[in-house]
């Protein structure tokens, strides 16, 4: 089977930095992506990473190490409209199994 | 550009009865995969279309059915609806490349919001 790992609940202050990190089981591994979802709305995509290393899309990045079957979101430069829920997903033999979620708080 | 639409957006319906749910992929995507996300919860998926088969199926029972048809649009079908399939159902569409499926960025539609009284 499948599972993933990750912090429920993550509180920030506005212009911080902040990491969320994500653990997985998998049966078959093709890489690890990361989504956006702002209540009451979709899930939208940020990154994917399929191999090793730290891919950088502007205030944000996004970490994987297949060997430790571990990865991490990182937001820079925190802004209010940040404050949503990020799931991990990983894409194996099934498409897409997500976590359940860290519902990220940035405060003022 | 438009992205993925899915109707209705809500829906109430009773134990028991049947739901329809429609999906629309965005422009040139092929694959359709549908999602349940009860609330507070990761999407949960379900099953996925290519090429209108049913290529790959979650842990749902029977009661989950759906279709894809040649312009790729899809449906979802609910039978014998239970209270516990009160959940955000969404719909993804991805595109693939020389019959292989494209692993990374799908996109979202809004959602239908399905309660069952």
């Amino acid at each position: 089977g499948q599972s993933l790992e990750q912090p429920s609940e993550v509180t920030a202050v506005e212009g911080a930095i902040v990491q969320i990190n994500c653990t997985y089981q998998t049966s078959g591994f093709y890489g690890l992506s990361w989504y956006q979802q702002h209540d009451g709305g979709a899930p939208t995509f940020l990154s994917y990473n399929a191999l090793d290393g730290l891919e950088e899309t502007g205030r944000f990045s996004s970490f994987l190490s297949r060997s430790d079957s571990y990865g991490y979101l990182l937001l820079q430069e925190l802004q209010m409209k940040d404050s949503a829920s990020y799931f991990c997903a990983v894409e194996g033999n099934t498409p897409l199994v997500f976590g359940k979620g860290t519902r990220l708080s940035v405060i003022a | 550009d438009a992205g993925v639409t899915q109707s209705p957006t809500h829906l109430i319906k009773t134990r028991g009865q049947q739901v329809t749910l429609r999906c629309s992929p965005k422009s040139g995507h092929d694959t359709v995969s549908w999602y349940q996300q009860a609330l507070g919860q990761g999407p949960q998926f379900i099953f996925q279309y290519y090429e209108e088969e049913e290529r790959q199926r979650g842990n749902f029972p029977d009661r989950f059915s759906g279709h894809q048809f040649p312009n790729y649009s899809s449906e979802l079908n609910v039978n014998a609806l239970l209270l516990g399939d009160s959940a955000l159902y969404l719909c993804a569409s991805r595109g693939s490349s020389r019959g292989l499926i494209v692993p990374y960025e799908q996109y979202f539609g809004p959602g239908t919001r399905l309660t069952v009284t």
